[in-house]
């Protein structure tokens, strides 16, 4: 079926461990977007990518690193895991033209602790 | 930087008529946008507006003034399934591209029978 999966939807570590979380999209969207929500933030954007190899930092990207070698695929890397990132982290993808108004579409989310 | 504000929680009856209110402060505005999430779900877009207006779709309908910084959204004939925050966010277009949507904390909505 078509739509954004994430995997794991659930992931328990260790701090120091590297955590992978995946996103992968059949929309052929354009962007993507690698969001983190916490009680009390709210959504927060970590890293965003408008194309294949393009991507940019968001509001909150220390710690995370994310790659994009192929326009479905979108990876999240937390590379030395710590307490403060337990958290549910969300994909989204969106496109953008005249007739689309570039809302977010996202995934089912991925609920990470970090121990 | 931007600023969104919305109230963290309201209270309503099945039946009745809810509004709320976001306001935003941003520079290079390009769209704001209404999502709802249900509990432990992800959100899921409810509406869109870019121009001065009310933009209506069902029994939810949301409402932007530019040059105020200010939108609602409002939703009529509460339903019990209506339970659940309404997340606010705004675009803004830095001329390098589309940039994630920043989002407001949410508003947290309780519908009472």
């Amino acid at each position: 079926d078509a739509g954004i999966t994430q995997s794991p939807r659930y992931k328990i570590t260790e701090t120091g461990r590297q955590v992978t979380l995946m996103c992968h999209q059949t929309w052929s969207h354009s962007y993507m977007f690698w969001y983190r929500q916490d009680l009390g933030h709210g959504l927060r954007l970590i890293y965003y990518s408008a194309a294949a190899d393009i991507t940019d930092k968001g509001e909150v990207p220390d710690g995370y690193v994310v790659s994009r070698s192929k326009t479905e695929n979108f990876p999240l890397t937390l590379e030395s895991a710590t307490r403060s990132q337990t958290s549910v982290y969300f994909c989204a993808s969106s496109e953008l033209g005249q007739q689309f108004p570039g809302e977010l579409f996202f995934g089912e989310g991925s609920r990470l602790t970090v121990l | 930087g931007q600023n969104i504000d919305q109230p963290t929680e309201m209270t309503a009856t099945e039946g009745a008529i809810v509004q709320i209110n976001c306001t935003y402060q941003t520079s290079g505005f390009n769209g704001l946008f209404w999502y709802q999430q249900h509990a432990g779900e992800a959100p899921t877009f409810l509406s869109y507006n870019v121009l001065d207006g009310l933009e209506e779709k069902g029994r939810f309908s949301s409402f932007l003034s530019r040059s105020k910084g200010y939108s609602y959204l409002l939703l009529k004939e509460l339903q019990m399934k209506d339970s659940a925050s309404y997340l606010c966010a705004v675009r803004s277009y830095s001329g390098g591209g589309a940039d994630g949507l920043t989002f407001g904390k949410g508003t947290h909505l309780i519908i009472q029978p």
